[in-house]
């Protein structure tokens, strides 16, 4: 069975654009939760999807932006970056809720 | 709110030397507990969790993790590492009991296998 796929694995970026990262669950897994990782601010949870409805969200401004797909895939959106983005994001699937999580290789995302 | 302690940042040991890394966690509820691996530009596996039942948990790779109720912790063991395990480890908890996957994770602890 294939593993969470994020696409694209690298991205640079400047300020002020906006970007979007994709996320494949692994087959038959219907949760898909993102995390950002950071030398400074280490692994912080972003939010969670689960059938298409954000279910629980971290404390990150409205700039970060997320939705999941009737085939459980998901997208997250960034607008209006800022250098502080600059990051590793990562995606994890799980079966369902309250279940536990295998993530995907990850996006590095640089802001110039 | 939950909070996950990892008190070591660097472990050095030399190779077939035994290695713990510590990872203490506050919560108001019960929680259920991970430990993660991550390698270079890679993601994060899953080594072992401990959900419920026996406290000692095995996981992959020759780890095992001890959860202590009554110190809040789980620590992380292995009996004699290998070059391959240099990488950095994550704890982690979260408690399901709101629902969803919220995970928070620890601050990390590279360990450097040395021949």
């Amino acid at each position: 069975k294939a593993g969470v796929t994020q696409t694209p694995r690298y991205l640079i970026k400047t300020r002020g654009q906006q970007v979007t990262l994709s996320c494949s669950p692994i087959s038959g897994h219907r949760s898909v939760s993102w995390y950002q990782q950071t030398p400074g601010q280490g692994l912080q949870f972003l939010f969670e999807y689960f059938s298409e409805t954000q279910r629980n969200k971290g404390n990150f401004p409205g700039r970060f932006s997320g939705r999941q797909f009737s085939n459980s895939r998901s997208e997250m959106n960034v607008s209006t970056l800022e250098l502080g983005d600059s990051a590793l994001y990562l995606c994890a699937s799980s079966l369902r809720r309250n279940n536990e999580q295998f993530f995907g290789p990850g996006t590095r995302l640089t802001v110039l | 709110a939950q909070s996950v302690t990892q008190l070591d940042s660097q472990v050095p040991v030399f190779e077939e030397a035994p290695v713990e890394l510590r990872c203490n966690y506050s919560s108001s509820v019960s929680v259920y507990l991970f430990w993660y691996v991550q390698y270079p530009n890679q993601g994060l596996q899953l080594l072992l969790k401990y959900l419920s039942g026996s406290t000692l948990v095995k996981g992959i790779n020759g780890f095992e993790a001890e959860f202590n109720k009554s110190q809040t912790s789980f620590h992380l063991r292995k009996p004699s590492v290998h070059i391959s395990d240099t990488a950095e480890y994550f704890c982690a908890v979260s408690d399901f009991t709101g629902g969803g996957n919220k995970l928070t994770f620890g601050t990390g602890t590279q360990l450097k296998v040395e021949l």
